[in-house]
C-alpha cells in the first residue's frame, strides 16, 4: 500500500518570501506519479505540478517547483515569492494503479499555508 | 473546455430524501471519480469509472449509488443518508492510464439534516 505524509499541518510565510511544503511518500512500485494540489476555502482542487518517478529534472510551473529527492522518497513543493492568494490548503498526492482496475490518487493529510501581508 | 462541472454546489437534504449529484466533463477523459472530503481532511476515494464501467468501489455504503450514463457524465444518487455523510463531494476526471493530471470539479457541499 502506498502512503503519503505531510508533516506540517500549518505554516505561515511572509508575503514575497519563498516557502517549502514537505511531502514524503512510501511505495514499492518503480513507476509512480506525484502531484501537488491547492485547495482554497471554496473547495476546488487546483492542480499545481506533477513529477514522474522517471523524470530526470525537477518539475517547475511558474512560481511552483518540486524538489524531488527519489532516494529519500520526498517531493517537497517550493513556492517562490508568496502572494496573499496562495493562502490555502495544499495536498501532496500519489497516483496508484489499483490492481489493474484503474488508477486513483491517494492524498496526504495536507498543509494549511497562511501568507502574512 | 478544460473543466469539470458539478451541480448543485450546495445541497441540504433530509435523511429520508433521495437526491442526485451531477458531474460533467467534455475533455474526452475516460476515467471519472467520486471523492468524499470531510472538513480538514484529505479527499477519500469512493468510486472509479473507467470507460463508463465501475472499476473501483471503495466499500462505500449502498446508500450511495454511482451511475455513468455516458463518457461525459457521472452521477451520484443519494438515498437515506446519515448526518455523518455531510461532506464535500468532489468529482474528478483523467485520462485512464499514465502520467496524466486529474481535473477536479469545485465540489458539492452536502448537509444531511
Amino acid at each position: 500500500a502506498q502512503k503519503i505524509t505531510q508533516t506540517q499541518p500549518g505554516m505561515f510565510v511572509q508575503e514575497k518570501e519563498a516557502v517549502t511544503l514537505d511531502c514524503t511518500y512510501d511505495t514499492s512500485d518503480p513507476s509512480y506519479g506525484l502531484f501537488w494540489y491547492k485547495q482554497p476555502s471554496s473547495g476546488e482542487m487546483i492542480f499545481l505540478i506533477y513529477q514522474g518517478s522517471y523524470d530526470q529534472q525537477n518539475a517547475t510551473e511558474g512560481r511552483y517547483s518540486l524538489n524531488f529527492q527519489k532516494a529519500r522518497k520526498s517531493a517537497n513543493l517550493v513556492i517562490s515569492a508568496s502572494q496573499l492568494g496562495d493562502s490555502a490548503m495544499y495536498f501532496c498526492a500519489m497516483r496508484d494503479f489499483y490492481n489493474n482496475a484503474g488508477n486513483m490518487l491517494t492524498f496526504g493529510g495536507g498543509t494549511r499555508l497562511m501568507v502574512k501581508p | 473546455d478544460t473543466e469539470v462541472t458539478q451541480t448543485p454546489k450546495h445541497l441540504v437534504m433530509g435523511m429520508t430524501n433521495k437526491k442526485s449529484l451531477k458531474c460533467e466533463q467534455h475533455m474526452g477523459h475516460r476515467a471519472m471519480y467520486w471523492y468524499k472530503q470531510k472538513a480538514k481532511k484529505p479527499p477519500e476515494l469512493m468510486f472509479v469509472y473507467s470507460y463508463e464501467k465501475l472499476s473501483i468501489n471503495e466499500s462505500v455504503p449502498s446508500r450511495f449509488s454511482p451511475e455513468c450514463p455516458n463518457s461525459s457524465l457521472l452521477n451520484l444518487h443519494l438515498h437515506a443518508l446519515q448526518p455523518e455523510d455531510s461532506a464535500l463531494y468532489l468529482c474528478a476526471s483523467s485520462q485512464d492510464w499514465g502520467n496524466y493530471g486529474y481535473t477536479f470539479g469545485s465540489g458539492t457541499r452536502l448537509t444531511v439534516v
